[in-house]
């Protein structure tokens, strides 16, 4: 089956800099990767996505990276705010019937 | 217009009791799951259901029986409860192969 190593578990980093948050994945029948964030207390949000047949997608301060040769994937948050501490999730879809493998998530603190 | 909502938000029970939370998506979706969410965050998916078919039953205790009585419903519940059962219980629905809408998550506490 799947798996979806995710690293670090744990990111500090000042206001304004930036974090970048990486996923390995086994399967190389994977074709959908999306990312999640959880607040405290909340329920995981989709904030981006990309499917295997784009190397890069942005939206606004998040932009995500995908390398199918080497079955990885990264998160990039620029000019990081407070607003943007909480646990982020990976995830690996091999699609159809196949489960969703989420990675083990990174709590990300950012200091004002 | 909550798009999947859980009840209870939250159970305090003692062990052994039997529970059952509720989730309901009205967003058309084909698939339903539930996973558990344990102290370390880690997010353990436990059953899919797709058009109330189950598709995917990762090794879970058999205490734990999921029921989807339509579409839009998946329900989950759990007997005997355990100490090792406490966690939180989201619900999540989706396309398949697409972005998971998740429910505001059940607190389960055994005392």
């Amino acid at each position: 089956g799947e798996n979806v190593e995710q690293h670090p578990s744990t990111l500090s980093v000042q206001e304004g800099d930036s974090a970048v948050i990486k996923c390995t994945y086994s399967d190389s029948a994977s074709n959908y990767f999306p990312w999640y964030k959880q607040e405290l207390g909340k329920r995981p949000q989709l904030i981006i996505d990309i499917r295997s047949n784009v190397g890069e997608k942005k939206d606004q301060r998040i932009a995500v990276t995908l390398n199918k040769t080497a079955k990885h994937f990264s998160l990039h948050i620029t000019e990081t705010q407070p607003e943007d501490s909480a646990v982020y999730f990976c995830a690996a879809d091999s699609g159809g019937y196949q489960k969703v493998t989420f990675g083990t998530g990174t709590k990300l603190q950012v200091i004002p | 217009d909550t798009a999947v909502s859980q009840t209870p938000k939250y159970l305090v029970t003692q062990m052994g009791n039997d529970k059952s939370i509720k989730c309901e998506q009205n967003l058309g979706h084909d698939t339903m799951y539930w996973y558990k969410q344990d102290s370390k965050k880690f997010l353990k998916i436990m059953f899919s259901y797709n058009n109330k078919e189950l598709i995917i039953n990762e090794t879970v205790p058999n205490r734990f029986s999921p029921k989807s009585p339509d579409k839009a419903h998946l329900n989950l519940h759990i007997n005997s409860l355990e100490l090792g059962d406490s966690a939180v219980y989201f619900c999540a629905s989706s396309l398949m192969d697409n972005e998971q809408y998740f429910g505001p998550g059940t607190r389960l506490t055994v005392t």
